[in-house]
């Protein structure tokens, strides 16, 4: 089952616009959730990050807030670049007796920036 | 410091055969996962390993293995191999232990393509 979920496959979004890419979850004992960006012919980068005790996390142009009890994150990006036209992935984690390294990703959502 | 390398990069192979693929983490970096990243599918976790040792495994036929050796550099070999094997194949290399919120560091992958 898939417990990391991304429904909405693309998005467009005019350049300077706010993007808003949206993930849901099934696993309550995720403790961490990550946002990676891939571009095509390379791996996946991480973005940011937020801890299931917190509910927003910020870092430049890039916001990732949590809601816990509707298990759903959101990727906000403003203001949307050229260079943001990428693949989305969202990721969550439950830490093990090693830390958090097994990634549970979803099926990513495809980004286009509109010049 | 020069970033996860995989290689090859492109593979064609037939149905039966098997193929191994390599994985160099970044330099001092002791963990390595594996990933297959098939459209619809997103990513999904193969295996982690951590000084020469399988500590987290995803759940995949037995045909799909893999092993490290002792300057972290990692192996994945598939076995007997399906159509659906088919698909990009993603190496990350991570520190040692990390509690939550930090992030894999991703190669480029390598394409397979089984006809």
């Amino acid at each position: 089952d898939q417990q990391v979920k991304q429904n909405s496959p693309s998005l467009s979004v005019q350049e300077g616009r706010i993007s808003i890419l949206n993930c849901d979850y099934t696993n309550s004992m995720f403790d961490y959730f990550l946002w990676y960006k891939k571009y095509p012919a390379e791996g996946p980068t991480f973005l940011i990050s937020i801890s299931s005790i917190k509910d927003k996390n910020e870092d430049g142009r890039f916001t990732v807030f949590l809601n816990k009890s509707a298990k759903h994150l959101s990727l906000h990006i403003v203001p949307s670049q050229p260079g943001d036209s990428a693949v989305y992935f969202c990721a969550a984690s439950v830490e093990g007796n090693f830390g958090n390294e097994k990634l549970t990703f979803g099926t990513g959502t495809r980004l286009t920036i509109i010049p | 410091k020069a970033g996860v390398t995989q290689t090859p990069r492109y593979l064609i192979k037939t149905r039966g055969q098997q193929v191994t693929l390599s994985c160099s983490p970044i330099s001092g970096h002791r963990s390595v996962s594996w990933y297959q990243q098939t459209p619809g599918q997103g990513l999904q976790f193969l295996f982690e390993y951590f000084s020469e040792t399988q500590r987290n495994k995803g759940n995949f036929p037995g045909r799909f293995s893999g092993r490290q050796f002792s300057n972290s550099r990692s192996e994945m070999n598939v076995s007997t191999l399906e159509l659906g094997d088919s698909a990009l194949y993603l190496c990350a290399s991570s520190l040692a232990f990390s509690r939550g919120g930090y992030e894999q560091y991703f190669g480029p992958g390598t394409r397979l393509t089984v006809t």
